[in-house]
């Protein structure tokens, strides 16, 4: 079965610092690969996804992630945040060709931004 | 509102007492999924519905819960006998296909007391 891994629980920066958030999952086979961006008080968004082609993501607000598959990871990537980026931000996969292909999350990086 | 809509926004209930929740997919949604959310933890897998057949339950749910949608449009989830451990947040979401992200609603905040 496949699972998820975000090392960095809380993560502070600074307004205009650039970020990158990491993500390792573990399995062998076909994996999607998501961003979901949950800002306070609201609802898990989409941010990114992964299906194939090109490694280097790029999705809303300025982000981007990258899919290096000897690593198994899908880091995230801002180059300067803002103050309105603060928000929970969790990585997520599924196995589309698997029997089970409902999306895993990992548990999660909180960012808060200091002004 | 074309998003998916959870009803109701929280419940309080009290530790044994039976809860019903309410999912609204987007219409063109075939997959509809459940989840639970508890507090600096990312979102736990339930149960996955495709149309209105139920095709997966997480082997940590108990069976203390269910969860059904009978015309494959919206979806209950009833949790019998709650236990304070059942406090959290319950997600709902739909998607096209297995290739698709999901789209959440806004979940139902559950405090048993």
């Amino acid at each position: 079965a496949q699972s998820v891994s975000q090392h960095n629980h809380h993560v502070i920066l600074s307004e205009a610092a650039s970020l990158e958030l990491g993500c390792n999952y573990s399995y062998g086979g076909t994996v999607n690969l998501f961003w979901y961006v949950q800002y306070p008080g609201q609802h898990l968004q989409l941010l990114l996804k992964y299906f194939s082609g090109d490694p280097l993501v790029k999705g809303i607000k300025g982000f981007e992630a990258e899919f290096i598959k000897s690593k198994f990871s899908f880091n995230l990537r801002k180059p300067s945040v803002q103050w309105s980026d603060t928000a929970e931000y969790f990585c997520a996969v599924n196995a589309p060709y698997s029997s089970a292909s409902k999306i895993i999350f990992g548990s999660g990086t909180r960012l808060s931004i200091r002004p | 509102d074309t998003g998916v809509s959870q009803d109701p926004r929280h419940k309080i209930t009290k530790r044994g007492q039976n809860v019903t929740f309410r999912c609204d997919p987007i219409s063109e949604h075939n997959r509809l999924y459940w989840y639970r959310q508890t507090l600096g933890q990312g979102p736990e897998f339930l149960t996955y519905f495709q149309n209105e057949a139920q095709l997966e339950k997480s082997r940590l749910l108990s069976d203390r819960f269910s969860a059904e949608r009978p015309k494959g449009s919206f979806s209950t989830l009833e949790i019998q006998r709650t236990e304070q451990g059942d406090s959290a947040m319950y997600l709902c979401a739909s998607s096209e296909d297995q290739y698709s992200g999901y789209t959440f609603g806004s979940g139902t905040r559950l405090t048993v007391v």
